[in-house]
């Protein structure tokens, strides 16, 4: 099963900074927090990836609550092509092989409006 | 540098016909994932393989379904007597090899569309 939890949807207007949450209050100590995006029709896309501190690349920032048990991707300024659906997802830091794999929740889909 | 290739994209079968799908990971990547993704659902894993090795089978169907990564060539995901209900998307993604895998993400490929009629 996930860890996580997402809100369904969002919308928000083109140009303007759109903040995606996610809760996953049973992280682990050891659990990296990733951002994948998938545009329709298309595979997932790697976003970005933190495990203590806020993050930024070209794509988005990541803010990463003190307790760790909530994050924000943060997309700076939406453009009709950031329209996907966006997943957050935990993934072991460290274990047996076997935890590597990816488990989707059913991410939050932006909708951007021009 | 290519990114992961997955064939065909499109891919039509009748029932009870096999389906096999391709993907070969990007260079220098040893491990490979296949997901499927029915229609308005979120992705769900099915295999984790490493060259010549199943690492984790956990989400494969117990019949029709097998996945194989030999030494040469690519992933195969083989799909026998197909019916209706496999109609979906399937991903493959591939990764570097341990311990480098945690700082560095998956990558897709376009994936497969396969449409059992």
């Amino acid at each position: 099963d996930a860890k996580t939890t997402q809100p369904n949807s969002m919308e928000s207007n083109e140009e303007e900074p759109v903040h995606l949450p996610c809760n996953h209050s049973t992280i682990s100590g050891t659990d990296y927090i990733h951002w994948y995006r998938q545009l329709p029709s298309q595979g997932p896309e790697y976003v970005i990836h933190g495990l203590t501190s806020n993050v930024n690349n070209r794509m988005a920032s990541l803010a990463i609550a003190e307790d760790r048990k909530s994050s924000t991707l943060i997309l700076h300024r939406a453009t009709l092509r950031d329209a996907a659906v966006y997943y957050c997802i935990l993934r072991d830091r460290g274990a047996t092989s076997g935890t590597y794999k990816y488990i989707f929740g059913t991410g939050t889909r932006l909708k951007v409006l021009a | 540098n290519a990114g992961v290739m997955q064939n065909p994209r499109h891919l039509v079968r009748r029932r009870g016909q096999e389906a096999r799908l391709r993907c070969s990971p990007m260079k220098g990547h040893s491990h490979v994932y296949w997901y499927r993704q029915l229609p308005e659902e979120g992705l769900k894993f099915m295999v984790y393989l490493q060259k010549e090795n199943i690492i984790d089978e956990s989400g494969m169907p117990k019949e029709r379904f097998s996945a194989e990564f030999p030494k040469e060539g690519p992933s195969i995901l083989r799909i026998q007597q197909v019916v209706r209900g496999d109609s979906a998307a399937y991903f493959c993604a591939s990764s570097p090899p341990i311990p480098r895998q945690t700082n560095y993400g998956y990558t897709f490929g376009s994936g497969t569309r396969l449409t059992v009629v």
